[in-house]
């Protein structure tokens, strides 16, 4: 298997425009994570689905992060507009159900001007 | 979940045994301890779990104190690519909530 897929790799944007991430999970997998990293705050989670129903937003900061997963093998996590303080590593993450490991994928790095 | 606590940071020798201590003294019976690692600009790692009883694999080992309010990764044979941030995290088992919570972790800088 190819591992959690991510992309794009690196994002560079400008203040108020619309970003999106995008993540395709392992095959087979039924939890999908999306995380947030920064130096100030270290590695967070923002949501995460199960069998594509968002579960748990709890951790997206505000309106203006929203993220779907229309199918098993494909979430989004998108920003509009974007702030300079959005500027991190966005790792997606899945899992299998009754399992205890948790795949990360390569991130993607958002910096926003 | 219970909280953990790890030393921001720490060296060791290529070669030599690596041992990363955290503390989880709120742990609750039916918690486990995890571990996972972040190698630089690379999503982090799973690398063991366990609930009391010891645990080994191709990776590392893990010692639980009898009380289980401490844990210990064993890194046996240190490499340079060992070199990343190890993060202790305590949770329920895989029923249902597989929320991880990342802390600071600790800072493993395998030197040769």
């Amino acid at each position: 298997d190819a591992g959690v897929i991510q992309s794009p790799r690196h994002e560079v944007t400008e203040m108020g425009q619309e970003v999106t991430l995008r993540c395709k999970p392992i095959s087979g997998h039924d939890y999908l994570f999306w995380y947030r990293q920064t130096m100030m705050r270290g590695l967070e989670l923002l949501i995460y689905f199960n069998n594509n129903v968002p579960i748990d937003d709890s951790g997206m900061p505000e309106d203006r992060f929203s993220a779907k997963m229309p199918n098993a093998s494909f979430s989004t996590l998108k920003i509009q507009p974007s702030e300079p303080r959005d500027s991190a590593v966005y790792f997606c993450a899945s899992q299998k159900a009754r399992t205890d490991t948790q795949y990360f994928g390569p991130g993607t790095r958002l910096t926003v001007l | 979940d219970a909280k953990t606590t790890q030393p921001p940071s720490m060296d060791c020798a290529e070669g030599r045994a690596a041992n990363l201590p955290c503390n989880h003294s709120t742990i609750s019976g039916n918690e486990y301890v995890y571990w996972y690692r972040q190698i630089h600009s690379q999503g982090p790692q799973y690398i063991i779990h366990g609930l009391k009883n010891n645990e080994t694999n191709e990776m590392a080992s893990l010692i639980i104190t009898e009380d289980r309010k401490s844990s210990t990764l064993i890194l046996p044979h240190a490499t340079l690519r060992d070199t990343a941030v190890y993060y202790c995290i305590v949770r329920v088992e895989a029923t249902g909530d597989y929320k991880l919570s990342f802390g600071a972790g600790t800072t493993v800088t395998v030197r040769a």
